[in-house]
C-alpha cells in the first residue's frame, strides 16, 4: 500500500512569486487535508477538501488555494508570496470511513521563500 | 477556541530512564487525542489515540490516558532508547471539523 507523497521535496522562491505543491492521497483515502508547519512550531491546519470540495478552512488569507482532483489527489496554491511563507507544508490524507479523523501525513515540501 | 498545551523542551534522558510528556488541551464536547512523532527530515508519524474519556492509547512502548477531568493526555514510556529521539507533538480534533489542532511540540533527546 503506497503512503502519501508529496512533490517536490523542496523549493525556492521570490517574494511575490506564485507556487503549486502536489499530494498523492494514500489508497482508499478521499479527504485531503494541507497543514503549515513553521520551523520549530507545531502544525497549522490550512484546509481540508472531501471529494473534491472544501471542507474546513483555518487561519489563513485567500491567497492560499486548493484544489483536488477526481483520483483523490490534491493541490496548494500559494500566490504573492511572502517571506513568512516559509515553512514545511504537509499533506495529510484520511480514510473514507474514518470516524474520529486519523490522519496520514506526507514527507512535506520545504519551501523557501527568498 | 481550541487549543494544545505541552510541555516545553528539550527533554534530555539517558537510555533506559522513565519519559513523560505532558499535554493539556481546552476544547468543548469530546475531541479526539493524537500523539504524533517527527524524525529528522521527516512528516508526522501518527503514534496512538484515544477517542473518549479514559481510553488509554499505545503502540510501541508509549502510553497515554485520556484524562477529561485534567483534559490533559500526558505520554509515557517506561524505558527510552536512543532511537525514540524526536519531535514529538500531541494533537486533537472533533468529528464535526476537518482539522487537527497541534501543540507546539516537545524534543527528544535520549543519550547512550
Amino acid at each position: 500500500e503506497t503512503g502519501v507523497t508529496q512533490s517536490p521535496t523542496h523549493l525556492i522562491k521570490t517574494r511575490g512569486q506564485q507556487v503549486t505543491l502536489r499530494c498523492s492521497s494514500q489508497s482508499g483515502h478521499n479527504t485531503v487535508s494541507w497543514y503549515q508547519q513553521a520551523l520549530g512550531q507545531g502544525p497549522q491546519f490550512i484546509f481540508q477538501y472531501y471529494r473534491e470540495e472544501e471542507n474546513g478552512r483555518g487561519n489563513f488569507p485567500p491567497r492560499f488555494s486548493g484544489l483536488q482532483f477526481p483520483n483523490y489527489s490534491s493541490e496548494l496554491n500559494v500566490n504573492a508570496l511572502e517571506l513568512d511563507d516559509s515553512a514545511l507544508y504537509l499533506c495529510a490524507s484520511s480514510p473514507s470511513d474514518s470516524s474520529y479523523n486519523e490522519q496520514f501525513f506526507g514527507p512535506g515540501t520545504r519551501l523557501t521563500v527568498l | 477556541g481550541d487549543s494544545v498545551t505541552q510541555m516545553e523542551g528539550p527533554v534530555t534522558l539517558s537510555e533506559e530512564a522513565f519519559l513523560t510528556i505532558n499535554c493539556t488541551y481546552t476544547a468543548t464536547g469530546y475531541p479526539s487525542l493524537f500523539w504524533y512523532v517527527q524524525y529528522p527530515g521527516e512528516g508526522l508519524q501518527l503514534l496512538l489515540k484515544a477517542t473518549k474519556a479514559d481510553d488509554k492509547g499505545s503502540n510501541k512502548g508509549f502510553e497515554a490516558t485520556y484524562r477529561k477531568e485534567t483534559t490533559s493526555f500526558h505520554l509515557e514510556k517506561g524505558s527510552v532508547q536512543v532511537s525514540d529521539s524526536a519531535v514529538y507533538f500531541c494533537a486533537l480534533s472533533r468529528s464535526n471539523t476537518g482539522k487537527l489542532i497541534f501543540g507546539q511540540g516537545t524534543t527528544l533527546q535520549v543519550k547512550p
